[in-house]
């Protein structure tokens, strides 16, 4: 059973160009997470979604970032006009139930940096 | 909003040593969850313990083990006959109750290296 799947793991984009970043869920999770981990700091959370919904979205920034989750394939997190200050740290995080969940599964992150 | 304070960014310990790290919390919360959770060098982040608030006794698992002080809102981690592969960084997390543990609250972590 293959756990939170996160690709690239490692990506460079000049500023201005767009970020698109992958998270895989565990099988039979419908519920995935975003946080950022800048360097030397904790992981703060960006967004929650459900299969085609945006459930909470309270740490996205209000520009330039977006998040999906359809109905078939991966989640993506999309950054548009990269600046170097985007460059960190991204966490997926999946889980089974939402609400009722008291464990996320993490995956191994892309590390993101902007040149 | 809550908040989670880890004031200690770096630790050391010698191998086969027992070493406690420190985390504090900020809530008008009454139930809710707290996590450690351990990030070696490939990422990963890896759930260690979980204690829940309403709770009394502390949360233990092999060779880990919290101090849960609910009114002092403090919720430090004990590692016991600390091993080689206990080197990574440590992060306090909080849930409340009725959300999901995807959506938490981190502490800034805890870098510890066990020396041999």
């Amino acid at each position: 059973n293959a756990g939170v799947m996160q690709n690239p793991r490692h990506l460079v984009r000049r500023r201005g160009q767009e970020a698109r970043l992958r998270c895989s869920p565990m099988k039979g999770h419908s519920h995935v997470y975003w946080y950022r981990q800048l360097p030397e700091e904790g992981l703060k959370f960006m967004v929650y979604l459900q299969k085609e919904n945006i459930i909470d979205e309270s740490g996205m920034p209000k520009e330039r970032f977006s998040a999906e989750f359809p109905k078939e394939g991966p989640s993506i997190l999309r950054i548009q006009q990269v600046v170097r200050g985007d460059s960190a740290a991204y966490f997926c995080a999946s889980s089974p139930r939402g609400p009722r969940d008291t464990e996320a599964f993490f995956g191994q992150g892309t590390r993101l940096t902007v040149v | 909003a809550q908040t989670v304070t880890q004031s200690q960014p770096e630790m050391s310990v010698q191998e086969a040593e027992t070493v406690t790290l420190s985390c504090t919390y900020d809530t008008s919360e009454n139930n809710y969850y707290l996590f450690w959770y351990k990030q070696p060098p490939s990422r990963q982040m890896i759930l260690v313990i979980r204690q829940e608030a309403y709770k009394q006794q502390n949360a233990t698992e092999n060779r880990f083990s919290v101090n849960f002080q609910k009114a002092a809102k403090s919720f430090s981690l004990k590692i016991s006959d600390s091993q080689l592969g206990d080197t990574a960084m440590y992060f306090c997390a909080f849930m409340k109750l009725n959300t999901n543990a995807g959506k938490s609250t981190f502490g800034d972590g805890t870098t510890l290296t066990v020396k041999p």
